[in-house]
């Protein structure tokens, strides 16, 4: 068990809606970080959060946003849902930057339809 | 731009034996990290070994040991005495260190099967 808890672990929606992504850090981990991983792809970074700020964008589109709250915790949120959204999302977390491996949860797995 | 890349993306080996995977990444950074990510059929993502770019001495975790060549941009994985368990696919990834961010940046990717 790594320590990240990430909620719902399957999601199955429609294209056009919405949907939020929860991710729990490991306890004292300061920096979330989330990954998209499509069918037969490696893992496609989106954005990183260190302690409540947006510290690095990768890949991630318009219709994805996030944020990181005071107690920690991530919500990844995913709009106008298209059938190409459909991936394992995982969230990341990490006590320091630069210096501690990454600790991934069990991703939540997002089909849309 | 930082890249990984991991040029087979099958391996087969059978059980007892030794196997590599190979991977090369692109950076103008001097200070960085790189490492080896499993992911099993559960898709579950664990670490498997680490090595800081300052150290020369090559990372060991039981039967997982690297060869780093930092002159030539290459970190490839040993994986002795395989066990059925270790059927996975593997990521390498590297991350660097400065004030815009730490990214982990993986491959793509080789998927390692285990006979009996």
């Amino acid at each position: 068990d790594s320590g990240v808890t990430q909620t719902p672990k399957h999601l199955i929606t429609a294209t056009g809606q919405r949907v939020t992504l929860r991710c729990s850090p490991r306890s004292g981990d300061l920096s979330v970080y989330w990954y998209q991983q499509s069918l037969d792809q490696g893992l496609q970074f989106l954005i990183q959060y260190y302690n409540g700020e947006e510290r690095a964008k990768g890949n991630i589109l318009e219709r994805f946003s996030a944020q990181q709250f005071p107690d920690l915790h991530s919500e990844l949120n995913l709009s106008s849902l298209e059938l190409g959204d459909s991936a394992l999302y995982f969230c990341a977390s990490s006590a320091q930057e630069g210096v501690s491996p990454l600790h991934f949860g069990n991703g939540t797995r997002l089909t849309v339809t | 731009a930082q890249t990984v890349t991991q040029s087979q993306p099958e391996m087969s080996v059978q059980e007892a034996e030794t196997v590599t995977l190979s991977c090369t990444y692109d950076t103008s950074e001097s200070d960085y990290y790189l490492f080896w990510y499993k992911q099993p059929p559960s898709r579950q993502m664990i670490l498997v070994i680490r090595q800081e770019a300052y150290k020369q001495q090559n990372a060991t975790e039981n039967r997982f040991s690297v060869n780093f060549q930092k002159a030539a941009k290459s970190f490839s994985l040993k994986i002795s005495d395989s066990q059925l368990g270790d059927a996975a696919m593997y990521f390498c990834a590297y991350r660097f260190s400065n004030q815009a961010g730490t990214a982990l940046i993986f491959g793509k990717g080789t998927t390692l099967s285990v006979s009996s």
